[in-house]
């Protein structure tokens, strides 16, 4: 079965305080890795797709990273604006996606 | 923003009645999914669609039917609402198995 764990799932940082969050999977035939942010009361905004082991994306303060086994979304000086629950989700080869529950970021200014 | 919408965003019903939430977008895309959320759970998937009358079962698709008659709309049925199906329900559209956009969503309160 496919599993998808997120951690921490909740983070408090201070303005410009770096950290990574984690995204650990177990997927049969892993077609792509997706992050997402969401904001209170709307839908998961699209961030990054990752495909194969090795490969970063970069958006702004943000930086997806993908293992065999793992990805991380590292935020560097981060903002206020950048607190929201940032979801993980991973496609396997029958091409459903299957979501964590996701980690929820609040940069104190 | 990507033209992508949900109707209606809030709804509140009793226990038995039959419920329709509709998801409508402009950007043509093929692939058009249910998903609903809950505390504790990530996204799960209800059901899913490929194409015009072209659909498939998710993971949590008990007491729902979907139907697409159109591109453009995706219908999600509650035959009969139970409290168990109190939640957030999003659609999400794309070309293939990621999903580039999601609707804003619907409250549903079964009483």
């Amino acid at each position: 079965e496919d599993q998808v764990t997120q951690s921490p799932e909740a983070l408090r940082l201070q303005e410009g305080e770096s950290s990574s969050l984690n995204c650990s999977y177990t997927v049969s035939g892993l077609r792509g890795l997706f992050w997402y942010r969401q904001d209170p009361g709307k839908g998961p905004e699209f961030l990054f797709t990752l495909y194969s082991a090795g490969e970063e994306k970069e958006k702004e303060r943000l930086k997806a990273t993908l293992t065999k086994k793992e990805s991380f979304l590292h935020i560097t000086a981060p903002k206020p604006e950048d607190s929201a629950t940032y979801l993980c989700a991973v496609l396997p080869g029958n091409e459903k996606l299957t979501f964590g529950t996701g980690t929820r970021l609040t940069i104190i200014p | 923003d990507a033209g992508i919408t949900q109707s209606p965003r809030h709804k509140v019903t009793e226990t038995g009645t039959p419920v329709t939430l509709r998801c409508h977008q402009t950007e043509n895309h093929r692939y058009m999914y249910w998903y609903r959320q809950d505390p504790g759970h990530g996204l799960r998937l209800i059901h899913y669609s490929y194409g015009v009358k072209d659909t498939d079962k998710g993971e949590v698709s008990d007491g729902y039917s979907v139907s697409r008659s159109k591109t453009e709309d995706f219908l999600l049925t509650l035959e009969s609402a139970t409290s168990s199906q109190t939640s957030v329900y999003f659609c999400a559209i794309g070309d293939w198995g990621g999903h580039k956009f999601f609707g804003p969503g619907t409250r549903l309160t079964v009483l």
